[in-house]
């Protein structure tokens, strides 16, 4: 079946502009995970949906970060006016649910912030 | 400082060859632990997971160790292949957390 998709693979941007950033998890998977890898840096975790509970949004670094997920599918991650020191990989996993269960990750979004 | 660290940050190794990879961890309590790998351009892929229970879990040509008393896991690759070319990541649940621990991986390189 089909993987963890997230596009776009690439996005090149300006300082100042806003983004969008898109995750489609594997059909059936519950939980989503957003998390941002920078060079030499290991994965800092972003956002976490579970179901229709309230998103843990703790790891979300400032208030230009947001994220939904609609439907209990789809999520998009936004960054409003992109600074240059938000250029990374950004990375979507999902998971059956709560506990022990595997994360699987999509490909990655690599942002440049110019 | 990282609840997961994990040495060498890279290593070059010859095709054929083995080598292990170190992970010590401080998250508690200990749920679980598990090591990705994640080539170039790609998402991490899970390729082990231990339990507080389990001291060595196979995976083809990978090995994974635990001490749940030192806190300390190891990632064996036996006869290296190009292809084992990539970052392994290793990856720490606390019990009763949704939040995962990241190290910030091993980059292991495998050249002919």
């Amino acid at each position: 079946g089909a993987g963890v998709s997230q596009s776009p693979s690439n996005k090149v941007t300006e300082k100042g502009k806003d983004v969008e950033l898109r995750c489609d998890p594997i059909s059936g998977h519950t939980a989503l995970y957003w998390y941002r890898q920078s060079l030499g840096q290991g994965l800092e975790f972003l956002i976490y949906f579970q179901g229709n509970s309230a998103p843990d949004k703790s790891g979300l670094p400032s208030d230009r970060f947001s994220a939904e997920r609609t439907g209990g599918s789809v999520s998009t991650l936004t960054i409003q006016r992109t600074q240059q020191e938000d250029s990374a990989v950004y990375l979507c996993a999902s998971s059956l649910g709560q506990g022990r269960d595997e994360q699987y990750f999509g490909p990655g979004t690599r942002l440049t912030v110019t | 400082k990282n609840q997961v660290e994990q040495s060498p940050q890279s290593l070059i190794i010859l095709e054929g060859k083995n080598c292990t990879l170190q992970c010590n961890y401080t998250v508690s309590p200990f749920s679980n632990l598990r090591w990705y790998k994640q080539d170039t351009g790609r998402g991490p892929v899970s390729l082990t997971i231990m339990t507080f229970s389990e001291n060595t879990k196979s995976n083809g040509r990978y090995t994974a160790t635990l001490d749940a008393d030192t806190k300390q896991s190891s990632l064996h690759i036996t006869a290296s292949q190009l292809s084992d070319s990539a970052s392994y990541i290793c990856v720490v649940r606390a019990y009763g957390n949704n939040r995962l621990a990241f190290g910030k991986g091993n980059q292991v390189v495998v050249i002919p």
